[in-house]
């Protein structure tokens, strides 16, 4: 079974600190994702990763980065976080082909305070 | 730009009743795929169906079937004589051929016995 691993399922940070969200998947897969959840609006693309150290934006980049220096690895980075950061977060990865689903793990919630 | 809308925040139904999840999407590329996903309230995602844009085929799982329409853009969801545990949010979601994945509003269904 493929798994996504997300190092934490809660997060409580103060405003201004740096963030680190880790994802780990065990599957060989080339694509990583990270997305927002928030209520009434779905799931929204932060960034997505198509290989190692390969990088786009998606639809909210904005006060994000993120990190793929190995293939399994993928990093989301608040640099200074701030209060409208608390959410939900999850983590995906596919396989290299544009035809497989994405396997999701199993989110972090995060509190910004 | 791509885009995904589902345009039914909520749908509530009494059980045994069929329900269809719309989904509308928007892109440029000639190959695409499209995907529904569940939510259950325990939160993790759970992929059901993948659909290529060369594939116009209309799939039937169980109780669950799926309609793609490539001259409206659609690709809806119905649930046939529904039931409690069918009570979840679902997302549709849009993968270009570039990789990119993006994700509707969500469509939170409740079903009642």
């Amino acid at each position: 079974d493929v798994k996504v691993t997300q190092s934490s399922r809660y997060l409580v940070k103060r405003t201004g600190e740096k963030v680190f969200l880790e994802c780990v998947q065990d599957m060989d897969h080339e694509n990583m994702f990270w997305y927002r959840q928030d209520p009434g609006l779905g799931l929204r693309l932060i960034y997505f990763s198509y290989d190692v150290k390969m990088k786009e934006k998606g639809d909210i980049p904005e006060g994000y980065s993120v990190s793929r220096e190995k293939k399994e690895r993928f990093s989301l980075i608040l640099e200074s976080a701030s209060t409208n950061q608390t959410s939900m977060y999850l983590c995906a990865s596919s396989g290299g082909g544009t035809d497989t689903e994405a396997f999701f793990g199993q989110g972090t919630r995060l509190t910004v305070v | 730009a791509q885009k995904v809308t589902q345009a039914q925040t909520e749908i509530s139904v009494v059980e045994k009743e069929d329900v269809t999840l719309d989904c509308v999407y928007e892109t440029r590329d000639t190959t695409y795929y499209l995907f529904w996903y569940k939510q259950p309230p325990s939160g993790e995602l759970v992929f059901l169906i993948r659909r290529n844009s060369f594939d116009e085929q209309n799939e039937i799982s169980g109780r669950y079937s799926w309609n793609f329409q490539k001259s409206t853009s659609s690709f809806n969801f119905t649930i046939t004589a529904s039931q409690v545990v069918d009570s979840a949010v679902y997302f549709c979601a849009l993968r270009s051929n570039t990789g990119k994945l993006i994700f509707g509003q969500g469509t939170t269904l409740q079903v009642k016995p």
